[in-house]
């Protein structure tokens, strides 16, 4: 089984639509990642969380909030979709004494027309 | 502030022959640099890094990096390509403006194309 994993894997959706992201893990890392993959941009941090009462902003966190429920689950929401939003996303996680060391779920590929 | 600039958006080399994957950084601390890879479909690894111990860093697959100080680059080489190396590349560093954060700072990507 995956250690990082991300539903939905494939996401079409309208302008205007409110949509989530969830990544779940069975590492027992404290940290987690929400990056967005656009094509020649390499990845840009969106948020991250330290631990369950601990969440940050990243990078390019305008138009996204996200949920840390559990250890295990980190969620991304987009409450109203626009077609920049477009994108690769990917959840990661890793140990608080190796941080840098992060592990990656597959992505999930949002479209949003 | 700290960036990382990769110098070929796209690689192909003959299986067989060495992969060089050319990156240069940028940064006010003492950098912490890695190198991660992206096969199609599929989430980024690990495929080595440099936190100030030896210059010369071993990965997995056979990959190699040198950080050269003087030079401010962090090559990525592999003596000889084999097909399942054919993936997209990042040279990352580290964020340290902000203390121990986990927060990475990614290249723009390397396609590495192996042909038969």
């Amino acid at each position: 089984d995956a250690d990082v994993t991300q539903t939905p894997r494939n996401r079409i959706t309208k302008t205007g639509k409110r949509i989530m992201l969830e990544c779940s893990q069975t590492k027992g890392h404290d940290r987690m990642y929400w990056y967005r993959q656009d094509p020649g941009l390499g990845l840009r941090l969106i948020y991250y969380s330290f631990d369950v009462k601990d969440i940050n902003k990243g990078e390019i966190s305008d138009g996204y909030s996200v949920s840390r429920q559990a250890q295990a689950k980190f969620s991304l929401s987009l409450e109203s979709a626009i077609p920049n939003q477009t994108a690769l996303y990917f959840c990661a996680t890793s140990s608080q004494d190796r941080v840098n060391e992060q592990f990656f779920g597959p992505g999930t590929r949002l479209t949003v027309l | 502030a700290q960036s990382v600039t990769q110098l070929d958006s796209h690689v192909s080399v003959s299986e067989g022959t060495p992969v060089l994957l050319r990156c240069n950084y940028s940064s006010s601390y003492s950098p912490s640099l890695f190198w991660y890879v992206q096969h199609p479909n599929k989430g980024l690894q690990l495929l080595l890094k440099y936190t100030s111990a030896a210059t010369l860093v071993k990965g997995i697959n056979g990959f190699e990096a040198e950080f050269k100080k003087s030079e401010t680059s962090f090559h990525l080489t592999k003596p000889s390509a084999h097909m399942s190396d054919a993936a997209e590349y990042f040279c990352v560093v580290s964020d340290q403006s902000s203390g121990n954060t986990g927060k990475l700072i990614f290249g723009q990507g390397t396609t590495l194309q192996v042909k038969p």
